[in-house]
């Protein structure tokens, strides 16, 4: 079974300053992890994903994450933040046998101030 | 950028009567999602669907809720005889395949109220 911890369901943040949004997951098999966003009014966007592989994942908008093990965290960043950011965040994980089916976080909504 | 795209964007409907939500999934994918996020609550797994049967299902996808796709292209969800507790934002999904490769797409979801 697998599930997913999102710390802090409201994140505020200057323009131009970093974003980090903490995610840690627990797995009981090799996770595929996943960060999607939902701007308002619209559906679920895919930012990034890991499966296998390197660990520091790159995604659109400037977005990434690393995957850490050991600390069982995808926590996602970006140097600098735009007002074009302002969003939910949701981590997902699943596994490699239950491909599709996400369990999701309860969301970060991220608030860009100028 | 392709998309999946749903109906209707919101309905209201007294509790008890039958609901059926649209979704047009990508058109070369194969694997279609039902997903439902309750207000203030996380975005929950309902069911999967390929090859015109049902491949898992949650606890939540009980005899009221049922999915097909009827006509090669819409894939519905139905919820036979809804209750309150069933007004939340359900979001369906598409993919091509089943492995780490695909990406999951989603669309905008549609909003249902029972009252």
């Amino acid at each position: 079974a697998q599930s997913v911890t999102q710390l802090g369901s409201h994140v505020s943040v200057s323009e131009g300053a970093l974003v980090l949004l903490r995610c840690n997951y627990s797995s009981s098999v090799p996770p595929y992890l996943f960060w999607y966003v939902q701007y308002p009014n619209q559906g679920l966007q895919l930012l990034l994903k890991y499966t296998t592989g390197a660990t520091l994942v790159k995604g659109i908008n400037g977005f990434e994450a690393e995957f850490k093990k050991s600390e069982t965290s995808f926590h996602l960043t970006k140097p600098s933040a735009h007002m074009s950011d302002a969003a939910e965040y949701f981590c997902a994980v699943s596994g490699p046998d239950s491909w599709g089916k996400l369990q999701f976080g309860a969301g970060t909504q991220v608030v860009v101030t100028p | 950028e392709p998309e999946v795209t749903q109906t209707p964007s919101h309905q209201v409907t007294q509790m008890g009567q039958e609901v059926i939500l649209r979704c047009v999934p990508i058109s070369n994918h194969l694997y279609f999602y039902w997903y439902r996020q309750i207000l203030g609550q996380k975005v929950e797994f309902l069911v999967s669907f390929y090859n015109n049967e049902i491949s898992e299902k949650s606890e939540i996808f009980d005899d009221q809720f049922s999915v097909e796709r009827p006509d090669g292209s819409n894939f519905t969800l139905k919820i036979r005889s809804t209750k309150l507790e069933d007004s939340a934002m359900y979001f369906c999904a598409s993919a091509q395949g089943r492995s780490s490769g695909n990406t999951i797409y989603f669309g905008e979801g549609s909003w249902l109220t029972v009252v």
